[in-house]
């Protein structure tokens, strides 16, 4: 079964630091997708990256970064100089196309969330 | 602008009582999708839907039910088999059904119990 865990339920940070946010993901397909969102206080989550299981490199855009790394089942998100405008849930999920249904939908699991506060 | 409308924001729910969460979309995605969030979990799928008048279970089904008669229109309704409503609903699109697309969500509705 896949399985997503976000180990860190809360960060807080000051204004400036890095931060890391982790995601260890477990799955027996060796095609699969790994997504993060931002879910802001508004509520609505927001997409970020999308990396497919055959593309390790890992990718900056701006202050973030994300590391994906197969060996550990890792894909991990960096925060580089945080803002306060970062204060929000971030969620890393796993998507796995349905090998027994036949679906074109797939199975998306989502890990429980990482709350990050950043003070000023 | 394009995007995802979910009304109402908050929502009450009395005993016994069915309630249905609106969720529109103007984005001209095939497929939408339901999830229920409750605190300290990640999303959990209701329901989706892949093609207008078709409609598939996620993980959670039993206890919702939902339509999809327009394109543009995936409502949610909570029945009184649900026990446990209590949570924030977030209404999601994709532009097709595939399992590596992103999502685009609406901002939710918080569904609490009178």
């Amino acid at each position: 079964a896949q399985k997503v865990t976000q180990a860190q339920t809360e960060i807080s940070v000051v204004e400036k630091e890095d931060v890391t946010l982790d995601c260890v993901y477990e799955t027996r397909d060796t095609t699969y997708y790994l997504f993060w969102y931002k879910q802001p206080p508004s509520g609505e989550l927001v997409f970020l990256i999308r990396r497919n299981s055959f593309d390790e490199q890992n990718e900056i855009s701006g202050r973030y970064s994300w590391n994906f790394q197969k060996s550990t089942s890792s894909f991990n998100f960096t925060i580089t100089a945080s803002q306060v405008v970062d204060s929000a849930v971030y969620f890393c999920a796993l998507s796995e196309p349905d090998n027994a249904g036949g679906t074109s939908y797939g199975k998306l699991t989502f890990g429980q969330g990482t709350i990050l506060t950043v003070h000023p | 602008d394009g995007g995802i409308t979910q009304s109402p924001k908050y929502l009450f729910r009395k005993e016994g009582q069915n309630v249905t969460l609106s969720c529109e979309q103007n984005l001209n995605h095939d497929a939408m999708y339901w999830y229920r969030q409750d605190p300290g979990q990640g999303l959990r799928l209701i329901y989706y839907s892949q093609i207008v008048n078709d409609f598939q279970k996620g993980d959670i089904a039993e206890g919702y039910s939902v339509s999809r008669e327009k394109k543009e229109s995936f409502p949610l309704t909570v029945t009184s088999a649900q026990k446990n409503p209590t949570a924030f609903y977030l209404c999601a699109s994709s532009l097709t059904p595939g399992w590596s697309e992103k999502l685009f969500f609406g901002s939710g509705t918080q569904l609490s119990v009178l």
